[in-house]
């Protein structure tokens, strides 16, 4: 299983980009990267997945270089709704099984 | 289409007692994910259940067990409730070629 790292806190204001980088080394062939973002006492929301390269969608970008140990999470001009805790995924069918790995999250707190 | 749907949202136990947590999946979803989640702190998991089999389980005592039943929904049971399994217990579901979905959880409190 992928040990998952990253940063336990950031700290941004509003209208600024946030990048939350997740360390993943022994990142396996058939994982895929993920990201969730959760409020207080609700379930986590999926925020975008990849494998390689970049991928964007609607509400944010993930950068996964080439060797894939790493991953960030990049989020364009925050506001006060993007507090919340944000968590790294890492995960792949194998043999039929599907064993996710989550980082310890990241608590993101956006300041006026 | 319907997410994962959790009940109850809140369940207020005493030392001791038994708790059961139940689970919807999406449908068409065949596997579902137990998560305990204790204030502040992050994910862990407990259980994976996958065509009415567990498959996989975490670093949790016995006392923590469920079964899913033929159309794929589930139960966690939690006998002999102590005060440290106040929790967020969430659970998910998953299929292969798409992402795991969350349910919005229920909140164990232990008395």
């Amino acid at each position: 299983l992928a040990k998952i790292t990253q940063p336990i806190s950031m700290d941004s204001y509003e209208g600024q980009e946030v990048n939350i980088t997740c360390s993943h080394n022994n990142i396996a062939t058939n994982d895929y990267i993920t990201w969730y973002q959760q409020f207080p006492s609700q379930g986590p929301r999926f925020i975008i997945q990849g494998y390689k390269t970049k991928v964007t969608n609607e509400v944010a970008s993930l950068f996964i270089p080439a060797d894939r140990k790493s991953s960030t999470l990049s989020l364009p001009r925050v506001s006060l709704s993007d507090t919340a805790v944000y968590y790294c995924l890492v995960g792949g069918v194998s043999g039929g099984s599907y064993i996710p790995t989550f980082g310890r999250g990241t608590s993101l707190i956006v300041h006026p | 289409e319907a997410g994962v749907t959790q009940s109850p949202t809140h369940l207020i136990k005493t030392r001791g007692q038994q708790a059961t947590l139940r689970c919807s999946p999406i449908s068409g979803h065949t596997s579902v994910y137990w998560y305990q989640q204790a204030l502040g702190l992050g994910l862990q998991f407990l259980l994976w259940y996958d065509e009415g089999e567990e498959r996989n389980r975490g670093n949790f005592p016995p006392r923590f067990s469920g079964r899913q039943f033929p159309n794929y929904s589930s139960e966690l049971n939690v006998n002999a409730l102590e005060l440290e399994d106040s929790a967020l217990y969430l659970c998910a579901s998953f299929r292969i070629n798409e992402k795991l979905f969350f349910g919005s959880g229920t909140q164990l409190s232990v008395l």
